[in-house]
């Protein structure tokens, strides 16, 4: 399954929001997980279930979609939210990520 | 607190063997609740599962990778390895090591991540 993500790039100042979107090669349920990378840093865990937080994600965080089409809000931008963001999905075998989208202040 | 750390040579020959090993603390690599899963990324690019292993030794790879791959644990030392066998430039990346639950294949806890050159 192939995901495509949206925008590539994204630029926002800090206080506005950002919709961020994940689109599967074919219906994947809601099995679809966010991750937030930042420089030199491992991926961290947001969203699984396309829409439920992982523990200690803040509430400005959230996921919705479900079949092909996925969105992650992060309604008021912080500083350390200025990341790179990828989607997986693990409805089908391989295990596939997005390309990511770069959120730049 | 869990923790997985990778480890193994930064450098590789090309047509050589890569080796690399996550060390598990915090957590038994035994647990039934786990999956321990090998994922890279080459620089600026982005994410690619590997391949995962079972406290029973059953294995699940990527098909791209299938037969060039082999994951392997030793749960007396609490670890898991991986071997790519005839590597290429192309296989430079950062090795990640992480966990997932299961029946739902999303990786909750990553290691830090060792990068690995392909390189004469």
């Amino acid at each position: 399954i192939v995901m495509t993500q949206s925008p590539v790039t994204l630029s926002v100042s800090p206080g506005e929001g950002a919709a961020l979107s994940c689109r599967a090669s074919q219906s994947i349920s809601s099995n679809l997980a966010w991750y937030q990378q930042k420089p030199g840093q491992a991926p961290r865990l947001l969203i699984y279930g396309a829409s439920t937080r992982a523990p200690g994600i803040p509430a400005r965080f959230s996921g919705s979609g479900s079949g092909t089409e996925f969105t992650l809000t992060i309604s008021s931008l912080q500083s350390e939210d200025f990341a790179v963001y990828y989607c997986q999905q693990y409805n089908n075998w391989p295990l596939t990520f997005g390309g990511g989208t770069k959120v730049e202040i | 607190q869990v923790q997985l750390q990778e480890s193994g040579p930064g450098l590789v020959q090309p047509s050589q063997t890569l080796s690399l090993t996550c060390s598990v603390s915090g957590v038994s690599v035994r647990s039934g609740n786990f999956y321990w899963n090998w994922i890279r990324q080459p620089a600026g690019k982005g994410l690619e599962w590997i391949g995962r292993i079972y406290t029973s030794g059953s294995t699940y790879y990527n098909p791209s990778l299938m037969s060039r791959v082999t994951i392997s644990m030793d749960t007396s030392k609490s670890q898991f390895s991986l071997l790519l066998a005839s590597v290429t430039a192309a296989d430079t990346a950062v090795y990640y090591c992480a966990r997932d639950y299961g029946d739902y294949v999303y990786f909750d806890l990553w290691g830090r991540g060792t990068l690995v050159t392909v390189s004469s």
